[in-house]
């Protein structure tokens, strides 16, 4: 079975350029997250989808920041314009939560951006 | 307000001893409890969960946690330590009352040593 799969893997932008990522969850996981990391630091959460429907966004910077998730299954994160602190690894998790949601999160390799 | 705390930042341990990686939370009611492992450059890793019943709990590559529900601490252990078990690990919390929100400690970092 294919894990969640995000690119691109590394991005490299000047200041004040746009920049986007995407992710794949894995196949029949209804909640999709975003999570920004910083060097040697626990993952915070960006936004979090239930389906198509974005159920906790608070932690989003929505004057630069914006997400998608078309048809309840691929995500598309996007950041316009890109300033230097936002260079971190953004990371993609799915879980399948039905009834109780004990389900533990699922993570991609992330995409690592270097704002310039 | 909701927290997890992994007390350190890092942890040398030699080949073969046993190691253990700390994690206490505080989080309202009976919240569901879990570790991940992370190698470099690479996402989060499962490891294991707590959700209910025995307070020990088994997980991948032979780690094992410890449930101490009055103490209020999940801590990751393995009874012998191997090099490539060097990574940074996270503990992680589920608040079930509270929107299913995950909250992630700062990280461990392991370090295992021939």
């Amino acid at each position: 079975e294919a894990g969640v799969v995000q690119s691109p893997r590394y991005k490299i932008i000047e200041k004040k350029q746009p920049v986007a990522f995407w992710c794949n969850p894995i196949s029949g996981h209804n909640t999709l997250y975003w999570y920004l990391q910083n060097l040697g630091q626990g993952p915070e959460l960006l936004i979090r989808y239930e389906n198509e429907e974005a159920v906790d966004d608070s932690q989003l910077p929505k004057d630069r920041f914006s997400a998608e998730r078309l048809k309840g299954v691929d995500s598309t994160l996007k950041i316009q314009p890109a300033e230097l602190g936002d260079s971190a690894v953004y990371l993609c998790a799915s879980s399948l939560d039905r009834g109780q949601n004990t389900g533990e999160l699922f993570f991609g390799e992330g995409s690592r951006l270097t704002v310039l | 307000a909701q927290s997890v705390a992994q007390p350190e930042d890092q942890v040398n341990v030699a080949e073969g001893n046993p190691l253990t990686v700390k994690c206490t939370y505080s989080v309202s009611g009976n919240p569901y409890l879990f570790w991940y492992v992370q190698y470099p450059n690479r996402g989060l890793q499962f490891l294991l969960k707590y959700i209910t019943g025995d307070n020990l709990v088994k997980g991948s590559y032979g780690f094992e946690a410890e449930f101490n529900k009055s103490q209020t601490s999940f801590h990751l252990k393995k009874p012998s330590a191997l090099v490539s078990d060097s990574a940074l690990y996270f503990c992680a919390v589920r608040d079930r009352y509270n929107f299913n929100k995950f909250y992630f400690g700062s990280g461990t970092k392991l370090n295992v040593k021939p």
